[in-house]
């Protein structure tokens, strides 16, 4: 299994452009999430997916779209990219929802909007 | 709301306990978790409460909880350089692992 995969690994956009972030995961995972993390902050959830075709919002979901068309794809766009979106953005997965069910992270996409 | 607060630094030597404190304000909170993350790298698990217990070990890791202060510590024995990393407490209301509040992550530096 190659785990939770997120690409690309670093990316630079000036403000305006759009983007997709990629995610996938081959474990089978029900559950997705979309976190950002900037210095100072901790992680911030931006969206989740609990299912294939099934997304919600999180605490911090303006200015990303998220769709879950697959079990192993959750991608995230940036529709009109802004310096305030410049950030650390990780990809986690699991198979079930509940505490005991291990969340697993991908390795990040760093992003600097200019 | 929900917040999470976390000390920013540690610093211990190695051989020496680290402890590692995080207090939270939900008080309908039903799973505390603790994180570790490398440079470089995403976040591993590496062990959560349920907030009806007091404490819970897993090897060389302590977790306590006082429900009562809505505080939480996270104690590392035998501290070792690999451990140096930032650990992150983070807090579930809903008792689900896919929406978490995190803290803001504490630096722990070990020191040969």
């Amino acid at each position: 299994n190659a785990g939770v995969t997120q690409t690309p690994k670093f990316q630079v956009l000036k403000t305006g452009q759009s983007m997709t972030l990629q995610c996938a995961q081959d474990m089978n995972h029900e559950y997705m999430s979309w976190y950002r993390q900037d210095p100072g902050m901790g992680l911030r959830l931006i969206h989740y997916s609990v299912g294939a075709g099934i997304t919600d919002q999180g605490e911090v979901p303006n200015g990303y779209n998220v769709s879950r068309s697959t079990t192993e794809d959750f991608p995230l766009r940036l529709l009109s990219a802004a310096p305030s979106q410049t950030s650390v953005y990780f990809c986690a997965s699991s198979y079930g929802g509940l505490a005991g069910d291990t969340q697993y992270f991908g390795p990040g996409t760093r992003l600097t909007v200019l | 709301g929900e917040d999470v607060e976390q000390s920013l630094f540690l610093s211990v030597r190695e051989g020496d306990s680290s402890v590692i404190n995080c207090t939270y304000t939900d008080s309908s909170s039903t799973y505390l978790y603790w994180y570790k993350q490398e440079p470089g790298a995403g976040l591993q698990l590496l062990t959560y409460i349920f907030s009806n217990m007091d404490m819970k070990q897993d090897q060389r890791l302590t977790v306590l909880l006082n429900k009562k202060d809505k505080h939480l510590s996270l104690r590392i024995a035998d501290t070792q350089t690999g451990d140096s990393a930032i650990y992150f407490c983070a807090e579930s209301a809903g008792g689900s692992n896919y929406k978490l509040t995190f803290g803001k992550g504490t630096l722990l530096t070990v020191n040969p």
